[in-house]
């Protein structure tokens, strides 16, 4: 089974809607990120997390929130989805502590909003 | 304003050649870089790492150099082989307690190694 899940792996919706993404992760890692992806442009940080009461902006966080369940799952939303957020988004995880801190992500979720 | 580049959207390469992929970056407070590879429809996953207190780190056929001065930073695959045909990307860190917490990417070059 795969340690970093996400939720839908595709998904095509309209102007407007509102819709959520889920991240699911087994390695027990404290810390956990969303990032977009868009062509020419690498991957972009949306928000992260640091433990469940730590949730922090990154270079993009206009247009999203997020919600941290619990140590395991950590959603990102669009409110009001628009079509410049159609894009790859992915999640990761890493252990956090003293020290280097690799990330492992997720498959990702292709986003279209049409 | 891009902090860290990959001036190469794309590079070819024979199978059992050299393949260098080059990143540049323009925050002197990154203090840790690391390679991600990506395959289609998976997530990147992490390649090899280099901390700013060192000019080389190799790992098996990869290995990153890394020259502060001119804030550039290079990927080396020998040999190449048909699977690392892939997307790399570069990213960096400004550290703190916790290297490579927050990253910043570059925007990718897609390698393809023929065999």
């Amino acid at each position: 089974d795969a340690d970093v899940t996400q939720t839908p792996r595709n998904r095509i919706t309209k102007t407007g809607k509102r819709i959520m993404l889920e991240c699911s992760q087994t390695k027990g890692h404290d810390r956990m990120y969303w990032y977009r992806q868009d062509p020419g442009l690498g991957l972009q940080l949306i928000y992260y997390s640091f433990d469940v009461k730590d949730i922090n902006k990154g270079e993009i966080s206009d247009g999203y929130s997020v919600s941290r369940q619990a140590q395991a799952k950590f959603s990102l939303s669009l409110e009001s989805a628009i079509p410049n957020q159609t894009a790859l988004y992915f999640c990761a995880t890493s252990e956090g502590g003293v020290g280097t801190d690799t990330q492992y992500f997720g498959p990702g979720t292709r986003l279209t909003v049409l | 304003d891009q902090q860290v580049k990959q001036n190469s959207p794309s590079l070819s390469v024979q199978e059992g050649r050299i393949s260098i992929l080059n990143c540049d970056y323009t925050n002197s407070m990154f203090d840790y870089f690391l390679w991600y590879k990506k395959y289609p429809a998976e997530g990147p996953t992490f390649l090899i790492s280099i901390s700013s207190i060192k000019d080389k780190n190799e790992d098996g056929r990869f290995t990153v150099f890394l020259n502060k001065s001119a804030k550039h930073l290079s990927l080396h695959i020998v040999p190449s082989q048909p699977g690392d045909s892939a997307v790399y990307f570069c990213a960096a860190s400004a550290g703190g307690e916790t290297s490579g917490s927050r990253l910043t990417f570059g925007e990718g070059t897609q390698l393809t190694v023929n065999p």
